[in-house]
């Protein structure tokens, strides 16, 4: 089975400063990761993802993420946030090569200040 | 191309009755999934449809709780005889039958029972 863990539950950043989201999963076959992101009262948004491929996956709104097999991670990072990033970033981890459902981590409110 | 549809967006019921939600997926897209998040939780998985067929319900209450993928019509989760734990966001997702399992998410229906 796999599980997700996102170690951190709150992270409060000053607008223009760097940001990693920390994200380990854990599962025993290999699997598809995936970015989420929801701002309040809102349904979630697919942020990016990594099926296969190149280890590092980016969005268009200067996101990205680097899967690491050996470390079991799918962080994400951005050199510098703003105000709009403000929301709540869900990591979530499917199992690889077939259809069903996502396993999520329990969320990381990124809260970006002036 | 609309986005996937949930309705209700607000659902109040009392305790002891019935609650009914309605997802329309994507066009040209086969698979649903519900979900159900709780506050300062993440997603968890209910059910995954396909039309007129139930793949995997290993998420769902034992009782109380069904879903429906009807060859004409929306997917429908139903909960009889509602109780307080029930109060909840629901998320409905959609996927095309295609490698990658990308999910596109609904914008919710929240549940409260009062």
């Amino acid at each position: 089975a796999q599980s997700v863990t996102q170690l951190d539950s709150q992270v409060p950043v000053f607008e223009e400063a760097p940001v990693e989201l920390r994200c380990n999963y854990s599962s025993s076959v290999s699997v598809y990761l995936f970015w989420y992101v929801q701002y309040p009262n809102q349904g979630l948004q697919l942020l990016l993802k990594y099926l296969s491929g190149s280890t590092l996956v980016k969005s268009i709104n200067g996101f990205e993420a680097e899967f690491n097999k050996s470390q079991t991670s799918f962080h994400l990072r951005k050199p510098s946030v703003h105000i709009s990033d403000t929301a709540e970033y869900f990591c979530a981890v499917s199992r690889g090569g077939s259809q069903g459902n996502l396993i999520f981590g329990k969320g990381t409110k990124l809260s970006v200040k002036p | 191309n609309a986005g996937v549809m949930q309705n209700p967006r607000h659902l109040v019921r009392r305790r002891g009755q019935e609650a009914r939600l309605r997802c329309s997926p994507m066009k040209g897209h086969s698979h649903v999934y519900w979900y159900r998040q709780l506050p300062e939780e993440g997603l968890k998985f209910m059910v995954y449809l396909q039309k007129e067929n139930i793949i995997d319900e290993s998420g769902m209450p034992k009782e109380r709780f069904s879903a429906e993928f009807p060859k004409e019509g929306p997917s429908i989760l139903r909960i009889q005889q509602v109780v307080r734990g029930d109060s909840a966001a629901y998320f409905c997702a959609s996927s095309p039958l295609a490698e990658g399992n990308e999910q596109f998410f609904g914008p919710g229906t929240r549940l409260t029972v009062l």
